[in-house]
């Protein structure tokens, strides 16, 4: 099956601090890179969609100036949580759409936890 | 934009019992419908999917069912094993473009 990587797994990181998220689809091309956060005992919720090579669409609610993304290639898609906060503390999950089958994977998620 | 809701919230059965988990969506022009099971701190795994030109379909213990003038659709696991304890997320979307997910079930199986 398609090989998704997200890394960090999980990360501690100091109130103020940015923290940056990477998702690379290892053996096939994304078109499409949407992702979504999941606090504790709740469902996903989408953040942003985002393209290949454009900006990113983010959903209600999600301030773009506080999670940067970058899709910079078909391979790798960045999340960056700026001037985190302890609410900021969630579960990331990246979700790359294959450009071959439309088909939609997960990452394996980004704890953070900011302090 | 589409919502999703998910019925029930937690869901405790016997082992060899059925579950059967609904959902409803709201946007008539969806056409794509998975199920998700995720473990604590994992990502979901997708474990069944549905079409809108599909009415049934069934993978050995796990079935789903869609019905698209009522704008709703079911996962339906029989023979429940308690490794089938985790929590199920249903998801509607457009041709895999802003899915959006239900609330989530925690099903839990009783040995």
């Amino acid at each position: 099956g398609a090989v998704v990587s997200q890394h960090p797994s999980w990360v501690i990181c100091k109130s103020g601090t940015s923290v940056k998220i990477e998702c690379r689809s290892l053996d096939f091309q994304a078109t499409t890179m949407f992702w979504y956060r999941q606090f504790p005992k709740q469902s996903l919720m989408l953040m942003a969609t985002s393209n290949e090579g454009s900006k990113a669409t983010y959903e209600q609610g999600v301030e773009k100036d506080k999670f940067l993304i970058n899709h910079a290639s078909l391979t790798l898609s960045t999340l960056t949580v700026t001037s985190a906060h302890p609410e900021d503390s969630s579960f990331y999950i990246c979700s790359p759409t294959s450009r071959n089958t439309g088909e939609l994977f997960f990452g394996e998620g980004s704890r953070l936890t900011v302090l | 934009g589409e919502n999703v809701e998910q019925h029930p919230s937690t869901l405790s059965v016997q082992e060899g019992d059925s579950a059967v988990i609904k959902c409803t969506y709201s946007d008539s022009a969806s056409n794509y419908f998975p199920w998700y099971k995720q473990e604590l701190g994992k990502r979901p795994q997708l474990i069944i999917d549905i079409r809108s030109n599909v009415g049934e379909k069934k993978d050995q213990r796990i079935a789903v069912t869609l019905n698209k003038t009522a704008k709703h659709f079911s996962l339906h696991i029989t023979e429940t094993q308690p490794e089938d304890s985790a929590v199920y997320f249903c998801a509607a979307s457009k041709n895999n473009n802003d899915m959006r997910f239900g609330a989530g079930t925690r099903l839990t199986v009783k040995p």
